[in-house]
């Protein structure tokens, strides 16, 4: 167990409707990152957050938002889905910001859009 | 732009053997680097973090190296077991980029 919790566990939802994926980091950690994982894409980069501030941003499509609240959990907000969409959504969390730094991930959230 | 190449998508072993897995990477000089382990349905879980100024890293059966000229890391696991078969992943990084993983070798160790 990595200390990271994410929910929902399953979400299934269809095209063109907003989901919200929430993620509590490790005790302690600041830093929380975002990642997309689908079959032929491997493991994608999606935000990062570190102590409620965007600290970078990767292949983020403007349908999706993240935030990260005075509490340090996270929520990524999907919106006008799409078939493509379909995906493990993983949160991750470090206990500072730089990327030597080793990454906890939560067991991630599987989206399918139908 | 940045690239990371492994080896092979899957890799197939005896039990008892050594099995290596390659990390190749271009357009960047990372200054760590560092491997992940996934199994099916499950987040990575980070298993060692290697620096540029260093050559090689040991934990307990697992051993990497990386190699700046090359561009290459080497990530070994000896006396391998069927537990050990999982997806490995590598991601070479700069200080401050976020981080970028290869897309892996899945390894199987048959008994």
């Amino acid at each position: 167990d990595s200390g990271v919790t994410q929910t929902p566990k399953h979400l299934i939802t269809a095209t063109g409707q907003r989901v919200t994926l929430r993620c509590s980091p490790r005790s302690g950690d600041l830093s929380v990152y975002w990642y997309q994982q689908s079959l032929d894409q491997g493991l994608q980069f999606l935000i990062q957050y570190y102590n409620g501030e965007e600290r970078a941003k990767g292949n983020i499509l403007e349908r999706f938002s993240a935030q990260q609240f005075p509490d340090l959990h996270s929520e990524l907000n999907l919106s006008s889905l799409e078939l493509g969409d379909s995906a493990l959504y993983f949160c991750a969390s470090s206990r500072l910001a730089g990327e030597h730094n080793e990454q906890f991930f939560g067991p991630g959230t599987r989206l399918t859009v139908l | 732009s940045q690239k990371i190449e492994q080896n092979s998508e899957a890799l197939n072993i005896q039990e008892g053997k050594t099995a290596t897995l390659t990390c190749n990477y271009t357009n960047y000089s990372p200054a760590y680097l560092q491997w992940y382990r996934q199994d099916p349905g499950r987040g990575p879980v980070f298993l060692l973090l290697i620096r540029e100024n260093e050559k090689e890293k040991r934990k307990e059966r697992l051993k990497v190296t990386f190699d700046t000229t090359l561009k290459q890391s080497l990530f070994h696991i000896t006396a391998s077991q069927p537990a050990d078969s999982a997806t490995y992943l590598c991601a070479p990084n700069s200080g401050n980029t976020p981080l970028v993983f290869g897309k892996g070798t899945r390894l199987s160790v048959i008994a």
